[in-house]
């Protein structure tokens, strides 16, 4: 199974520490993109990559958030300074980016911030 | 801007019985809607979408839903409800053409009683 994987699988940490999530996509898909879910809520938009090109970033993504996808292949998701309010499920999705909609997501990486 | 509204968090059916999912949305532009499933412990996994071609969509596991913009819904539904169908599902609204960039309502648990 070539699916989307994500790394770790969970997460806890203190308060005011780094951490940074991995995604590796499905390896012929060119867009990737990040996603947080929290709990009683939808999957809300963060940013997305065509190859290794940032092209959107939500309001969301505060100034202590960064992503990155050297070489168009996996990307990864850091955090600076965490707060309890980080506390949430980060989804990765890959498409072929054909504009189908078509959204394969990994199974998440679930943070907690004591 | 795109926005998606599923009535009802929680919604209990008996085996058997018929499932009735409830997603409106609002769009400037002709939009494209989508269902997800999430299974506990996975990630979300595509159900059917409406890309303006049929306005009734069939999708996987026997569920389908029916774009009406004159009510501006895009309700899922399947006749008999299985054990299986148990899992949260989540409408999805994406501007269209160029983007898979989602949009996601709130989800809806779906419990299933035998």
């Amino acid at each position: 199974d070539t699916g989307v994987s994500q790394d770790p699988r969970h997460k806890i940490t203190k308060r005011g520490q780094n951490v940074t999530f991995r995604c590796d996509p499905i390896s012929e898909h060119n867009r990737l993109y990040w996603y947080r879910q929290t709990l009683g809520q939808g999957p809300e938009f963060l940013t997305y990559f065509q190859n290794e090109a940032q092209l959107e970033k939500s309001r969301l993504l505060s100034d202590r958030f960064s992503a990155e996808r050297p070489k168009g292949s996996f990307s990864t998701l850091e955090i600076q300074r965490t707060e309890q309010g980080d506390s949430a499920m980060y989804l990765c999705a890959s498409s072929r980016g054909q504009g189908s909609g078509e959204l394969f997501f990994g199974e998440g990486s679930r943070l907690t911030v004591l | 801007a795109q926005s998606v509204t599923q009535l009802g968090s929680h919604v209990s059916v008996s085996e058997g019985a018929l499932v009735l999912l409830r997603c409106n949305y609002s769009s400037s532009v002709p939009p494209y809607l989508f269902w997800y499933v999430q299974y506990p412990n996975q990630g979300l996994q595509l159900l059917l979408k409406y890309t303006s071609a049929a306005t009734l969509v069939k999708g996987i596991n026997g569920f389908e839903a029916e774009f009406k913009k004159s009510e501006t819904s895009f309700h899922l539904t399947k006749p008999s409800a299985h054990m299986s169908d148990a899992a949260e599902y989540f409408c999805a609204v994406s501007p269209g053409i160029g983007t898979d960039k989602l949009i996601f309502g709130t989800g809806t648990r779906l419990q299933v009683f035998p």
